[in-house]
């Protein structure tokens, strides 16, 4: 069954920069197209970034364009999000979800997620 | 960037009754449309999407409709299980999603 597990997270001062990752299994990455979505606390979803199944192509939400920057390595099965200058509106569970589109035809559908990873960044 | 206006905000139900949600954006997204459940301290689960299309798994009492700017999703009688918060999300760049609306017991 798809497994989507995130890691990265944790307590971060403004301005610090901070990688999540997000391994994939159970199903054939490189096939997919990945989001990260995230969550503040108490409060709703808000889509990220999204990389197309090979990387050549990526979407960032305007609050963190220029900031973040989503990547992968479908050697490793992994998804990644560097954030730098972070702010304490970055504050949030972040999910990493896959498409439900295969390939060269992405639906911009989220059918599985991961449980989350925490950031917090504060002074 | 499309602006997704779920109401209400609450909906209060009893089990077995019939729950209406409503999703409105600010521009006409054609289908382009989908709904999460989520409950407490879980992700998100795919409901509908497509604006009408079940998800895999997903009961035949949860159904979606609407066009445009308008969408609907509609369960038809509430089972315990369905006592969450509904997202919509809008399917076209900046992906966008709705306030919520959650649905508690009465």
């Amino acid at each position: 069954q798809v497994q989507l597990v995130e890691s990265g997270g944790g307590v971060v001062q403004p301005g610090r920069s901070l990688r999540l990752s997000c391994a994939a299994s159970g199903f054939t990455f490189r096939s997919y197209s990945m989001h990260w979505v995230r969550q503040a606390p108490g409060k709703g979803l808000e889509w990220v970034a999204v990389s197309s199944y090979d990387g050549s192509n990526k979407y960032y939400a305007d609050s963190v364009k220029g900031r973040f920057t989503i990547s992968r390595d479908n050697s490793k099965n992994t998804l990644y999000l560097q954030m730098n200058s972070l702010r304490a509106e970055d504050t949030a569970v972040y999910y990493c979800s896959r498409d439900k589109g295969y390939g060269d035809y992405p639906t911009n559908w989220f059918d599985s997620w991961g449980q989350g990873t925490l950031v917090t960044v504060s002074s | 960037e499309i602006v997704l206006t779920q109401s209400p905000a609450t909906l209060s139900l009893s089990p077995g009754e019939r729950a209406t949600l409503s999703c409105r954006a600010s521009q006409s997204v054609s289908y382009d449309l989908a709904w999460y459940q989520q409950k407490p301290g879980q992700a998100p689960r795919l409901l509908i999407y497509d604006a009408s299309s079940r998800a895999t798994a997903i009961p035949a009492r949860i159904s979606g409709s609407g066009s445009g700017t308008d969408f609907t999703l509609t369960i038809s009688s509430l089972e315990p299980e369905d006592f969450a918060v509904y997202y919509c999300q809008n399917g076209r760049f900046p992906l966008t999603f709705g306030g919520g609306t959650k649905v508690e017991i009465k």
